[in-house]
């Protein structure tokens, strides 16, 4: 069965930066692309980019470009996003997700990221 | 980026019927149509279906989708109180090349 199991709940200072991963197992990790979505408390889902595990290219944001970058380790069947120069905004659940043809298909289980002097 | 538009909520009574609705334009929801994802308090979302696909295998048959130009539609018939959760469609925008959602629609059921 399809499984996406995201690293644990971070903690980080304004101005640093946080890198987080998601282990696909179940299905070819190459074959999907990779979204990566956050949900700010109360709000709503916000896109913030996908990343191609076979070749390695990527698609973000507007919002995000210049903070973000997503790549993979194909060997571990892993992606992973970091987002750098945090701020109180970013405090957030971010998922990944599993890019199928019609939509964003399997998704992490989330993990809570907490910008906070 | 501009987002696809939803309403932020929708109340209807215990086995009644409720349709929930996400507009965007022709480089998102009139190019490649909208899924719909389910999201529970406390629980990530949960991929139900997409606009133009038939209803994937364990998908209650009380919900059904479907999609007329910029407009992609959720209906979700005999309200039941486990579908009280937060509805949000999602697209591909072409012209952004981005994945853009809704704000999502809260359904309560009374």
């Amino acid at each position: 069965q399809v499984q996406l199991v995201q690293s644990g709940a971070e903690v980080k200072k304004p101005g640093a930066s946080v890198k987080v991963s998601c282990k696909a197992s179940g299905y070819t990790f190459t074959g999907y692309y990779m979204h990566w979505v956050r949900q700010a408390p109360g709000q709503g889902l916000e896109w913030m980019g996908r990343i191609n595990p076979n070749s390695g290219g990527t698609n973000y944001a507007r919002k995000f470009q210049g903070r973000v970058t997503m790549t993979r380790d194909t060997s571990i069947n892993t992606a992973f996003m970091e987002l750098s120069r945090l701020r109180s905004d970013d405090t957030a659940i971010y998922y990944c997700a599993r890019g199928a043809p019609a939509g964003p298909d399997y998704w992490g289980q989330g993990l809570q990221v907490t910008v906070s002097s | 980026q501009a987002g696809l538009a939803q309403p932020p909520s929708v109340s209807k009574g215990l086995r009644q019927t409720a349709t929930l609705t996400c507009t965007g334009n022709s480089n998102n929801v009139g190019n490649q149509g909208a899924a719909w994802l389910q999201q529970h308090q406390g629980h990530p979302p949960k991929f139900l279906s997409h606009s133009d696909n038939s209803r994937p295998s364990g998908m209650s048959e009380r919900f059904s989708t479907s999609r007329s130009g910029n407009t992609a539609s959720l209906t979700i018939t005999g309200l039941q109180p486990e579908d009280e959760a937060d509805y949000y469609c999602s697209a591909w925008d072409s012209s952004l090349s981005a994945r853009v959602f809704g704000g999502g629609t809260k359904v309560t059921v009374l």
